[in-house]
């Protein structure tokens, strides 16, 4: 397979502790991206990297969460001291940049998070 | 980007064509429709984009008006894995190295499908 793919794809932690989720993108796509999305909603953007650059943060992004992208190839989200609110599902996502205008994100099956 | 309008629920018959429609009556020359679907507890799922023209692939057709201020995805032949939430997502076509990038997600239209 291809695709993205998250780990874990489902995480249960007590409040108070640090979590990391992993996500390894499509081979050789340089942009990458996390989303967060809690029941009901759609999707909402956290942050973004293009190579090993984070280009773009969130307001949703709090100072305990922090994302890494160290080779340009995978990614870890980390959130530390973990509450209730950070209950939700994870997505990660990645396209090819190119000097065009189109870019195609393609998205990852999410890890979910809960929070007790 | 553009905000979107889309029904909240739409129910179709297996085996009709399902017709989503958007609205987006202020978007730009320089911005995308796309169109995403989740089916449940999964990653979204890229389905088509277009600029003005129709366009067509394996998945659906989207139609877009002439005005381009709304469209419609078009889902030949329904089956049961066809149900899902469908997004139309409007985004702006290349402007720069840096910005804009991100997908704004509306709530979307929940599709089912019926046998």
């Amino acid at each position: 397979d291809t695709g993205v793919s998250q780990d874990p794809r489902h995480k249960i932690t007590k409040r108070g502790q640090n979590v990391t989720f992993r996500c390894d993108p499509i081979s050789e796509h340089n942009r990458l991206y996390w989303y967060r999305q809690t029941l009901g909603q759609g999707p909402e953007f956290l942050t973004y990297f293009q190579n090993e650059a984070q280009l773009e943060k969130s307001r949703l992004l709090s100072d305990r969460f922090s994302a890494e992208r160290p080779k340009g190839s995978f990614s870890t989200l980390e959130i530390q001291r973990t509450e209730q609110g950070d209950s939700a599902m994870y997505l990660c996502a990645s396209s090819f940049r190119t000097s065009g205008s189109g870019e195609t994100q393609y998205f990852g099956p999410g890890t979910r998070l809960l929070v007790l | 980007d553009a905000k979107t309008t889309q029904p909240t629920s739409m129910d179709c018959a297996e085996g009709r064509a399902a017709n989503l429609p958007c609205n987006h009556s202020t978007i730009s020359g320089n911005e995308y429709v796309y169109w995403y679907r989740q089916i449940h507890s999964q990653g979204p799922q890229y389905i088509i984009h277009g600029l003005k023209n129709n366009e067509t692939n394996e998945m659906a057709s989207l139609i877009i008006t002439e005005d381009r201020k709304s469209s419609t995805l078009i889902l030949p032949h329904a089956t049961l894995r066809d149900t899902a939430v469908y997004y139309c997502i409007v985004r702006l076509r290349f402007i720069s190295n840096f910005g804009n990038e991100k997908l704004t997600f509306g709530t979307g239209t929940r599709l089912t499908i019926i046998p």
